[in-house]
């Protein structure tokens, strides 16, 4: 199974500071067939399902902010929030679907300093 | 407008069965691979089964391989997953997720708000 390590495990930042979450994959997840990195970025807020942010490591879900980024490849990730809101307080996970299981980071828990 | 509306969770004792379902409606359902995804209380999420879009391939977790079986019916719009030798770990917030293509090497790009499991005695 492809492990999912993100960093930190949680983080505090300012509002209107950037905040830059890591995600590890422990083999690559990029098809060199189609030259996509299959990493998903997920944002969760307390009772809530997740929602989609991110897919193919860098494509911004339709209506997401352009505040939030994605970057990286093969094996390194990075979410990058340019300019944290009030809102943006959530636990944010990545995902590889490069192959099953499926797996998840363990989650990032984002705060305001 | 896309919804997927879980249901079926419930109490159940250590070795007993489930069945979830999941309604989807707002878009064609067809079209689309499907999956189940869990939370236990307090914790991360866990992928735990994925259907492609004819229902012909389907995949499992490890930790429920065996035990729980993916399957869905296309002409009514719904999404299943059968539990059976259910234990206290399987715990958790099930989520129906869609994906964003039809098939299992996908992202998961909308998901309901879940069903409860509690596996107590």
């Amino acid at each position: 199974d492809i492990v999912m390590t993100q960093s930190p495990d949680s983080l505090a930042v300012s509002l209107g500071e950037r905040a830059t979450i890591n995600c590890k994959s422990s083999q690559s997840v990029l098809d060199s067939s189609n030259n996509k990195n299959y990493v998903a970025w997920y944002q969760q807020k307390p009772g809530q399902p997740p929602k989609l942010l991110i897919y193919w490591a860098s494509t911004r879900e339709f209506g997401v902010p352009d505040r939030f980024s994605g970057t990286g490849s093969a094996t390194d990730f990075t979410l990058t929030l340019s300019s944290l809101q009030a809102e943006d307080v959530a636990v944010y996970y990545c995902q590889q679907y490069y192959s099953t299981p499926q797996t998840f980071g363990q989650g990032t828990k984002l705060e305001i300093k | 407008e896309v919804q997927l509306l879980e249901s079926g969770g419930g109490l159940v004792q250590p070795g007993g069965s489930l069945r979830l379902s999941c309604a989807a409606s707002g878009f064609t359902f067809s079209d689309y691979a499907m999956r189940w995804v869990r939370q236990a209380p307090g914790k991360g999420l866990e992928w735990v089964s994925g259907i492609a879009y004819t229902g012909g391939n389907t995949h499992y977790a490890d930790s429920v391989k065996g035990r729980f079986t993916i399957s869905r019916d296309n002409s009514k719009n719904t999404l299943y997953l059968q539990m059976n030798s259910l234990r206290a770990e399987d715990t958790a917030l099930y989520y129906c997720a869609k994906a964003g293509c039809s098939m299992t090497s996908c992202y998961s790009n909308f998901w309901g708000q879940g069903t409860l499991v509690t596996v107590s005695s």
